[in-house]
């Protein structure tokens, strides 16, 4: 049972912008850690997509963005593309617990 | 470029002990940068992190597995091990090596993973 709450699905037709929300508390993205973001492809391993709250590993489109406020996070897609639609994962430090991970949401391009 | 690639059994009897080698290629484990951890992934669930482990063999747990749950290091090798003991139909998953940062975290380099059935 993950401690950073995330929707199970979201989705938007090609070019929109898509947002999903990574929801914690006082332990973890408050404390306050580190937000970082993974996308998994299916069958793939997952991919670091956003380290640091907003920073973008080599190779990351600038397509995709990061940001955190107080005890939550979110990740911003823009120019939404079919090869977008993946299962995204947000990750932090929970002080009590250690790394956790968010419980995932599902990205649908319409 | 680093690489990191799972071994060991894909099948497991309950009760006994599921046991994982990763191993790196193309950059040393001992690098005072990195932990190198380990994560799983239930069939059709979210990740979960196991725990991670520092050249020097300091480690990190998921307090929920601490108890049964092992991380070794062989810098020699240039490989770091898990195992879990007690299996369930629980530890069925898909088991991830990765490289996380020590200053951080986030894990930057994953391996492809590795299925593991505990079934009789």
């Amino acid at each position: 049972q993950s401690v950073l709450t995330q929707p199970p699905s979201v989705s938007g037709a090609p070019g929109q912008r898509v947002t999903i929300s990574c929801t914690g508390s006082s332990s973890n993205i408050g404390a306050p850690s580190d937000v970082h973001w993974y996308q998994q492809l299916p069958g793939i391993a997952p991919k670091l997509l956003i380290y640091g709250n907003s920073n973008r590993p080599s190779g990351v489109p600038d397509r995709f963005s990061g940001s955190k406020s107080g005890t939550s996070a979110s990740l911003a897609i823009t120019g939404l593309q079919a090869e977008d639609e993946a299962d995204y994962y947000c990750q932090s430090y929970d002080i009590s617990l250690s790394t956790v991970f968010g419980t995932g949401t599902k990205v649908t391009v319409l | 470029q680093l690489q990191l690639q799972e071994s060991g059994p894909r099948l497991v009897k309950p009760s006994e002990t599921l046991s994982l080698t990763c191993t790196a290629s193309g950059g040393s484990i001992s690098s005072s940068s990195y932990y190198w951890g380990w994560i799983r992934q239930p069939p059709g669930k979210g990740l979960e992190y196991i725990g991670s482990i520092y050249y020097s063999g300091s480690t990190y747990y998921n307090l929920s597995l601490k108890s049964r749950v092992t991380i070794s290091v062989d810098t020699s090798k240039n490989q770091f091990s898990l195992k879990v003991n007690s299996v369930t139909a629980a530890d069925t998953a898909v088991y991830y090596c990765a490289r996380r940062s020590a200053y951080d975290y986030y894990m930057d380099v994953w391996g492809e993973g590795t299925t593991v059935t505990v079934s009789s």
